[in-house]
């Protein structure tokens, strides 16, 4: 089984500073990572995803994750938050265990919801 | 525009009503998938199809049946719903190549059960 866990279900940061929106995984072998944004009365968009190689994964809108195999997390990550970053973020994974049949759908967490201050 | 497509919207159904949701992708993707988003919770996968077939049911209840009848369309058929089944019902669709590729998702259908 796999599941997601983010432990924040808001996360409030001034414009300008730095957010960090956590995550937590489990799978039974080893994960692929994803991280989507959604916006009011929308549906999900694809951020970044961490499938293999550098545990540093960039990705759309100055986003960033980092995989971190010891403590099972992946947390997302932005240098300079901006107003219009307020949304909801989800944090996904799928077990490589799956791959042989290529028909895991991804699992995904409660969501966190981003509020950026001016 | 993420090249998948729900229709409608919105859709307020009474409890003996039978309706339809539609999903149509244009990516080319061989899978395809229904979530249900309700407040404050994980999305729940639904279903799945890979190459039109059903590969996977969560424990649905039997008052959501899917339907693939080619590889760009997913409808959702709906009949005899509770008001606890009022949700964003939401599509997407992926390239299956083992496991690595992302799901596109569409804008979602809010569905009021009244």
């Amino acid at each position: 089984a796999q599941s997601v866990a983010q432990p924040e279900d808001q996360v409030n940061v001034a414009e300008g500073n730095p957010l960090t929106v956590k995550c937590t995984y489990s799978v039974s072998g080893n994960p692929y990572l994803f991280w989507y944004v959604q916006y009011p009365n929308r549906g999900l968009q694809f951020l970044l995803k961490y499938i293999t190689g550098d545990n540093l994964v960039k990705g759309s809108y100055g986003f960033e994750a980092e995989f971190n195999k010891s403590q099972t997390s992946f947390h997302l990550k932005k240098p300079s938050a901006l107003v219009s970053d307020s949304a909801l973020y989800f944090c996904a994974v799928r077990d490589r265990n799956g791959e042989d049949t290529g028909r895991r759908a991804l699992t995904f967490g409660s969501g966190t919801r981003l509020q950026v201050q001016p | 525009e993420t090249g998948v497509t729900q229709t409608p919207r919105h859709l307020v159904m009474g409890m003996t009503n039978k309706k339809s949701l539609k999903c149509e992708q244009h990516l080319g993707h061989n899978a395809m998938y229904w979530y249900k988003q309700s407040a404050k919770k994980p999305l729940e996968l639904m279903f799945v199809y890979s190459l039109e077939e059903r590969v996977e049911n969560n424990s649905v209840p039997s008052r959501f049946s899917p339907e693939c009848p080619n590889s760009s369309h997913l409808f959702l058929h709906l009949h005899t719903l509770q008001p606890e089944d009022s949700a964003l019902y939401l599509c997407a669709s992926s390239q299956e190549i083992r496991g690595r590729t992302e799901a596109f998702f569409g804008q979602g259908t809010r569905l009021t059960v009244v």
